[in-house]
């Protein structure tokens, strides 16, 4: 099993800033088949990065995914108060398909 | 547009079985996409359960959740189903039915969620 380990846990930023979430797994990513995913509460996750670095449909540019092999990263620019949420990266080309725990991103 | 519909919140004992259920819609073939399940229990992270291939039923399990539950399929009705035979309290959580297009495409569209809540 690939284990995700995302860093930090949380963040807190304030709005404009710059926010950069990592995610490590514990062997490679088979071509490089990770996501990433935005959860807010009461929500369901929603995909916001493919294939490691490809934003999913209506996702803003903002949001940049980037990385190979074992670390990968996740950059939001300029953020705004509603990327205030959980984000989360998963592995999807090895089964049991795997998860991170996750990275609190707060905006002040 | 695709669509992901899952079953109300379920309130149930231990040892009771439980099914719920996940009814896709919109412009898809449901039958030639998997659905997966992932848990979500209560302050925390996401978990794969299981993904299922409507078809023909194929279904693959994360080993710590084979054997606990089950997930079926019905192709005549566009559904996905995820059961349990003995539910725990330790099952309270949310529920996530989601659709992954093709193999190796990741989770793209998601059901609203299910709470199942087991308590005595």
């Amino acid at each position: 099993e690939i284990l995700l380990m995302q860093s930090p846990g949380t963040l807190s930023l304030s709005p404009g800033d710059r926010a950069t979430l990592s995610c490590r797994g514990s062997q490679s990513v088979n071509a490089n088949y990770l996501a990433w995913y935005q959860q807010k509460p009461g929500q369901a996750p929603r995909l916001l990065i493919s294939g490691a670095s490809s934003r999913a449909t209506g996702v803003p540019d903002r949001f940049s995914g980037s990385g190979s092999g074992t670390d990968f990263t996740l950059s939001i620019s300029r953020l705004e108060p509603e990327d205030s949420a959980v984000y989360y990266c998963h592995q999807y080309g090895t089964f049991p398909l795997t998860f991170g725990g996750g990275t609190k991103v707060e905006i002040k | 547009e695709v669509q992901l519909v899952q079953s109300e919140a379920e309130v149930k004992k231990p040892g009771e079985s439980l099914r719920i259920s996940c009814k896709g819609s919109g412009s898809f073939s449901f039958t030639s996409s998997w659905i997966g399940w992932v848990r979500q229990l209560p302050g925390k992270g996401l978990e794969w359960m299981g993904i299922i291939y409507p078809y023909d039923s194929d279904a693959k399990y994360n080993p710590s959740f084979q054997g606990q539950v089950t997930i079926s399929a019905d192709r005549s009705t566009n559904t996905v189903y995820l059961q349990w035979s003995s539910l725990k309290a330790s099952d309270t959580a949310m529920y996530y039915c989601a659709r992954r297009a093709v193999d190796w495409q990741p989770l793209d569209y998601w059901g609203q969620g299910t709470q199942v809540t087991v308590s005595s």
